[in-house]
């Protein structure tokens, strides 16, 4: 069975940093591209960066371009992003998403996790 | 890059149809058949329901169906059944080499 697990988020003060994790099994990770995706509580879903199945193409949305970067690791089969300078706007819940795509362009995100809430107040 | 535009809610009773719509640009939907939509009921993930602007993932019911028109895509769900009251959001690839989604639509059961 398919199954993207997150971590890391938590209460983080204005202008600090966190580092999310996403662990998968159960499915193809290596061969495909994966996203981050957040959802601010009661709002709907923003994409906020991908990677390629290779790293060799990353993309983040202009709220958290150089603030945020996105990592993999296909050996442990787990996605990262390091988020810094976070300000209270970056208040979401941060789902992992596998795409059915390899690369970074087009796909869709078929698998998603159950997400790691991240507060950003001081 | 703006949201897609969605309605903000959907009503039907059940078996009856309903379509959501989902309008965006030339630079998005219409320039792309990357289209997904997404189901979420409350406090859960989304799960992916179509892709491709009309093909349906495995288990996914074939009451489900998408279609794309040049900038705008639709959701159909025939056979409105209690479970499907959810939230719908579509999302589309751009030319700005990132995804949009829409503002999600609540889909109610009558």
């Amino acid at each position: 069975e398919a199954q993207l697990v997150e971590s890391g988020g938590g209460l983080a003060q204005p202008g600090r940093s966190l580092r999310l994790s996403c662990e998968a099994s159960g499915l193809n990770f290596d061969d495909h591209a994966m996203h981050w995706v957040r959802q601010a509580p009661g709002k709907g879903l923003e994409w906020v960066s991908g990677i390629s199945w290779n790293s060799g193409e990353i993309g983040y949305s202009d709220s958290v371009m150089g603030r945020f970067t996105i990592s993999r690791d296909n050996a442990k089969k787990s996605l990262h992003l390091q988020l810094n300078n976070l300000r209270a706007e970056d208040t979401a819940l941060y789902y992992c998403a596998h795409s059915k795509s390899r690369g970074y362009f087009g796909g869709t995100f078929d698998h998603w996790g159950q997400g790691t809430l991240v507060t950003v107040s001081s | 890059q703006s949201a897609l535009t969605q309605p903000a809610s959907v009503s039907g009773s059940p078996g009856q149809s309903i379509t959501i719509s989902c309008t965006g640009t030339s630079s998005d939907v219409g320039g792309y058949n990357y289209v997904s939509w997404y189901q979420q009921h409350p406090g859960k993930a989304p799960r992916l329901m179509i892709y491709a602007v009309s093909d349906r993932p495995s288990g996914v019911s074939n009451r489900f169906s998408g279609s794309k028109s040049g900038n705008a895509a639709s959701l159909t769900i025939s056979g409105l059944q209690a479970e499907d009251e959810a939230d719908y959001y579509c999302s589309s690839y751009t030319s700005s080499r990132s995804w949009v989604f829409g503002g999600g639509t609540t889909v109610t059961v009558l």
